[in-house]
């Protein structure tokens, strides 16, 4: 069964930093993963999709890493931004035809002005 | 990106009713619709997967006879909670995936239902 890691679990941090958000998974299997934010009490946002075949992905400020044989993949935020606190959330898709997404429990990010 | 709505947002009930969430996708056709439950501070849980007119697979511990899903057309699935109780209470979420690409494409959420059962 996939497990999905993130660390750090939460991390607060002053604007203006770039910050690093890991996530490891256990079944390098995948189809794709995809990374998305969640606000408290809201859905889930999609941030970057990588599919497997593929390295990185960038929208913006955000730069997603994939490392698929090693089970890794990084979130790149740069120049961060009291708007970006979320919980962040890395989703691997999995090796069935149904295509479900793995779950992790996030990082939650507080950016402080 | 492409829009999954979800309703109602919310919604309060007594034990022992029922309670039917749906999920549209607007603006593309979802072979396949997901839905998860998410207690606080928890992360999602996947609940069940449903391909369009064919039944609903659900997760081990699941019960399919207490949430009943239905994906009747490519745009809308629903999730009824029959004899909801206190511990159905917690947030529903629902996903859709387009029908080109199969498992390689990129999925997107709901809002999000809060269910609520005194």
């Amino acid at each position: 069964k996939q497990e999905v890691t993130q660390i750090p679990a939460a991390l607060s941090v002053p604007e203006g930093e770039n910050l690093v958000l890991n996530c490891s998974f256990t079944d390098s299997a995948i189809y794709n993963l995809q990374w998305f934010r969640q606000d408290p009490g809201k859905g889930l946002t999609s941030l970057l999709l990588i599919q497997s075949s593929q390295r990185e992905q960038t929208s913006g400020r955000l730069n997603a890493s994939l490392d698929k044989s090693s089970g890794r993949s990084t979130l790149y935020i740069a120049a961060s931004q009291p708007g970006d606190s979320a919980t962040y959330l890395c989703a691997p898709t999995g090796g069935s035809t149904l295509g479900r997404l793995y779950f992790g429990r996030g990082t939650q990010l507080t950016v402080w002005p | 990106g492409a829009v999954v709505s979800q309703h109602p947002s919310w919604v309060i009930c007594k034990s022992g009713t029922s309670v039917k969430i749906e999920c549209r996708s607007l603006d593309f056709q979802a072979t396949t619709m997901f839905w998860y439950r998410q207690f606080p501070k928890q992360s999602l849980m996947l609940m069940a997967t449903s391909n369009e007119g064919s039944k609903a697979t659900y997760e081990q511990g699941v019960e399919k006879d207490k949430f009943l899903i239905n994906h009747a057309s490519l745009t809308l699935s629903t999730l009824t909670v029959t004899s909801a109780h206190p511990e159905d209470s917690s947030f529903y979420i629902c996903s859709a995936r387009g029908t080109s690409g199969g498992a390689n494409n990129e999925q997107f959420f709901g809002p999000g239902t809060r269910l609520t059962v005194l």
